[in-house]
Formats: structure tokens, C-alpha cells, sequence
């Protein structure tokens, strides 16, 4: 079964700070991975996909993730946070021919002066 | 248009009471999904509508019956609620074709059981 692994269920940085958010991945087939941010009270919005191809994704807002096979990773970093990116993040895995998405536990972003 | 429409956004219902979730979407997507989100919980899977029939129910109670009239709208009728039902629900649309990858999400409706 595939699965995702979000380490740190908070995460505090500075503005201006680099932001890393980690999800390691469980997968027996090439893995589609995904991150989406939920700010309060709404949905969540797609911020970057891996399907295949090349390893570093961009996505929106300043965002990036790098696929490592090797390390089993697919971590979130943006250089500079701001304080609009204090949210929810969510690594997901797409499983199953419905492409059902398993979804990480969530890492809270906060972003201090 | 990326857009995914949920109404109401805000729901407040009685143990006994019958109510409906709407959501909309006009991007030609012809999966549908709902989720349930409990708070600082990631989403859990309760239905997917696949070219507007029920594929997948992960075991959902049936007090929750969804619908699909039509490949632009997916509704969740509700009866008899208990208070743990009270969460976020939420709907989500994915294109079928070769190049639909990721899921769309509406904004979600705040349901509040009583």
C-alpha cells in the first residue's frame, strides 16, 4: 500500500527564514506525489505535483519540492517565508486506479516576525 | 475556470433533520469526490463518482447518501446525523483524461450536527 509520512506536525519559522517541510513516501509502483495548503476555514489548494519526469518541481506561491528516489522524499522547501504562508500543508501519494489520495497528517506552518 | 463551488458554507442541523451538501464544478472533470475533514485531520475518503456512477464508498454510513444527477454537480443528502458528524465536508473533481492528475477541491461546507 502506498503511503505518506509528514515529519513535524508544526513547524516554526522566521519571516524571511528558509522553509523545509518534510514528507518521506511509501511506494511499490513510481509514486504521483502532491502537496496542497489549507488555510483556515477553506479547501485545499494544489500547490505542486510530481508525476515523472524531472526530479525538481515548481509550484505556485514560491514553492518547490525535489523527487528523491534514494531517500524515499519529497520534501517542501521556499527560500524566504512569508507571513501569508502560515497554513496547513499536505503531502499526498495518489493510490489506486480512482486515484484516491492518501493524505500525510498534516504539518502546521507558523511564520513569526 | 478552475473552480469548485460548495454551498452552503456553513450548515447547522438537528439529529432528525434531512439536509443536502451541493457542490458544482464546470471544467468538464468527470470524477467527483467527497471527503470528510475533522479538525487538524488530514481528509478522509467517503465517496468517488466515476462518468456519474458511484465507484467507490469506503464504507459510509448510509445516514450519508450521495447523488450525481449530472457530470457538473454532486450533492450529499443527509439524515439522521449524529454530533460526530459534525466536520468539514468537502468536494474535490479530477479530469479523466490521460493528463488529469490532481484534484480540484472546493472550499468546503462547515456542517454542525445538534
Amino acid at each position: 500500500a502506498q503511503s505518506v509520512t509528514q515529519l513535524g506536525s508544526h513547524v516554526s519559522v522566521s519571516e524571511g527564514a528558509l522553509v523545509l517541510l518534510r514528507c518521506n513516501y511509501s511506494s511499490s509502483v513510481p509514486p504521483y506525489l502532491f502537496w496542497y495548503v489549507q488555510y483556515p476555514n477553506q479547501g485545499l489548494q494544489l500547490l505542486l505535483k510530481y508525476t515523472t519526469g524531472a526530479t525538481l518541481v515548481k509550484g505556485i506561491n514560491g514553492f518547490e519540492a525535489e523527487f528523491k528516489k534514494s531517500e524515499t522524499s519529497f520534501h517542501l522547501t521556499k527560500p524566504s517565508a512569508h507571513m501569508s504562508d502560515a497554513a496547513e500543508y499536505f503531502c499526498a501519494v495518489r493510490t489506486g486506479t480512482a486515484s484516491k489520495l492518501t493524505f500525510g497528517t498534516g504539518t502546521r506552518l507558523q511564520v513569526t516576525l | 475556470d478552475t473552480e469548485v463551488t460548495q454551498t452552503p458554507k456553513h450548515l447547522v442541523m438537528g439529529m432528525t433533520n434531512k439536509k443536502s451538501l451541493k457542490c458544482e464544478q464546470h471544467m468538464g472533470h468527470r470524477a467527483m469526490y467527497w471527503y470528510k475533514q475533522k479538525a487538524k485531520k488530514p481528509p478522509e475518503l467517503m465517496f468517488v463518482y466515476s462518468y456519474e456512477k458511484l465507484s467507490i464508498n469506503e464504507s459510509v454510513p448510509s445516514r450519508f447518501s450521495p447523488e450525481c444527477p449530472n457530470s457538473s454537480l454532486l450533492n450529499l443528502h443527509l439524515h439522521a446525523l449524529q454530533p460526530e458528524d459534525s466536520a468539514l465536508y468537502l468536494c474535490a473533481s479530477r479530469s479523466l483524461t490521460a493528463s488529469g492528475i490532481e484534484q480540484y477541491f472546493g472550499p468546503g461546507t462547515r456542517l454542525t450536527v445538534t
